[in-house]
């Protein structure tokens, strides 16, 4: 299967700095990249949508500003956490498919963010 | 299309019986069904996927069947091991984006 790679897997940050999550496609190109927030015990909840060279699409309750998300590339997608509050602590998991509808999406082994 | 994640329910099985997880997908225009293992602290990892234009595909080990009429997803893992301990998600494709449900704590019991 393909390879998807998320750094960093581990991170702490002090409150009201920022943090950036990358997403890397290894050896495919990732026309559409996904971006999940999971709370512990609980699913994935998908927050965005990235498609290459395009902005990205959040879901309903996610913050934008908040959830910075650039896709520049056709292998590299960032997630910024923006003014971290302990309350944005929580497991960030990316995914990447390749183009067409009915593909698989490969997952990234996740971030774990905590902050003080 | 969004799932809500409360508490995952726990399945409990024996070491070699046959393992049944379900699950209610929300979304009728959702077209491509992906079951994926997740273990603790690590991402989803894919299992086997379905099309919306079959009701059953098989891989090893593992059947997924899909009942269009009552949005239902199943997953049947024949002889559990004790590697398959993990949870299990179902997702949906809508609109080319994955939505999980709420997920499944499988138990396999030595």
């Amino acid at each position: 299967g393909a390879v998807v790679s998320q750094h960093p897997s581990r991170v702490i940050c002090k409150s009201g700095t920022s943090v950036k999550i990358e997403c890397r496609s290894l050896d495919f190109q990732a026309t559409t990249m996904f971006w999940y927030r999971q709370f512990p015990k609980q699913s994935l909840m998908l927050m965005a949508t990235s498609n290459e060279g395009s902005k990205a699409t959040y879901e309903q309750g996610v913050e934008k500003d908040k959830f910075l998300i650039n896709h520049a590339s056709l292998t590299l997608s960032t997630l910024t956490v923006t003014s971290a509050h302990p309350e944005d602590s929580s497991f960030y998991i990316c995914s990447a498919r390749r183009a067409g509808g009915q593909t698989e999406a490969f997952f990234g082994q996740g971030t774990r963010l905590t902050v003080v | 299309g969004e799932s809500v994640g409360l508490h995952l329910p726990t399945l409990s099985v024996q070491e070699g019986d046959n393992s049944i997880i379900n699950c209610a997908y929300s979304n009728s225009a959702s077209d491509y069904f992906i079951w994926y293992k997740q273990e603790s602290g690590k991402g989803p990892q894919f299992i086997i996927d379905i099309r919306s234009n079959m009701d059953k595909r098989q891989g090893q080990r593992v059947t997924v069947l899909l009942n269009k009429t009552v949005k239902h997803l199943s997953l049947q893992i024949a002889a559990t091991q004790p590697g398959d301990s993990a949870v299990y998600f179902c997702a949906e494709n809508t609109w080319n984006k994955f939505y999980f449900g709420s997920g499944t704590k499988l138990n396999v019991k030595p």
